[in-house]
């Protein structure tokens, strides 16, 4: 049973215009969340993180917000660029009692961004 | 910067076969992980390692396990290969204390 659910598979947005990209998760105890960005043939990098002790953070054009009340997520680009589109990962970890770093992946996200 | 080197890009192999594939990574990291990317269902976790000859199953470790000889190399073996492991695999490494994993490039495995 997944954990952490990201339910559009696909997202497509015009050059310029805002990014929402959207995460659940299911597990309360999870504590840390990250977001990671994948192009075709390549590995996923990490983007963006947020703790549960943050509703929001931060990073140039990214943004992630935390609703701990809601168990969801959300990654906001802005403002979206050609070079954005790849497949968007949530993943989440229960930092508290599990040391060893293993995180639960959502799906994915394909996000197109067009001219 | 890290780096985590996956040993093929692509490979195919038959039914019944012995498979291994390798991952290095250089920046001395204690865990590393063996992910399968499969569409609609994310990055799943087939084993990880948080030591030298250390292991742990993930969610999904039946038809695989795993040797890590050295710290910076682990290896996913698939012990009698079968269809339904064709699949694109990550391999991952991390310090321990809330440091995001890196991820080497995958290997796409296919199984005739």
């Amino acid at each position: 049973d997944q954990q952490v659910k990201q339910n559009s598979p696909s997202l497509s947005v015009q050059e310029g215009r805002i990014s929402i990209l959207n995460c659940d998760y299911t597990n309360s105890m999870f504590d840390y969340f990250l977001w990671y960005k994948k192009y075709p043939a390549e590995g996923p990098t990490f983007l963006i993180s947020i703790s549960s002790i943050k509703d929001k953070n931060e990073d140039g054009r990214f943004t992630v917000f935390l609703n701990k009340s809601a168990k969801h997520l959300s990654l906001h680009i802005v403002p979206s660029q050609p070079g954005d589109s790849a497949v968007y990962f949530c993943a989440a970890s229960d930092m508290t009692t599990d040391s060893w770093g293993k995180f639960q992946f959502g799906a994915g996200t394909q996000v197109v961004v067009t001219p | 910067d890290v780096k985590v080197t996956q040993s093929s890009r692509y490979l195919v192999k038959r039914t019944g076969e012995k498979v291994f594939l390798e991952c290095v990574q250089d920046m001395d990291h204690e865990n590393m992980f063996w992910y399968r990317q499969d569409p609609g269902l994310g990055l799943r976790l087939i084993y990880f390692s948080y030591d030298v000859k250390m292991k742990e199953k993930g969610d999904i470790p039946e038809g695989y396990s795993v040797s890590r000889e050295k710290k910076e190399r682990f290896s996913l073996i698939l012990e009698s290969a079968s269809t339904n492991q064709t699949s694109m695999y990550l391999c991952a490494s991390r310090s321990p204390g809330g440091q995001p994993q890196h991820f080497g490039d995958g290997t796409r495995l296919s199984i005739l």
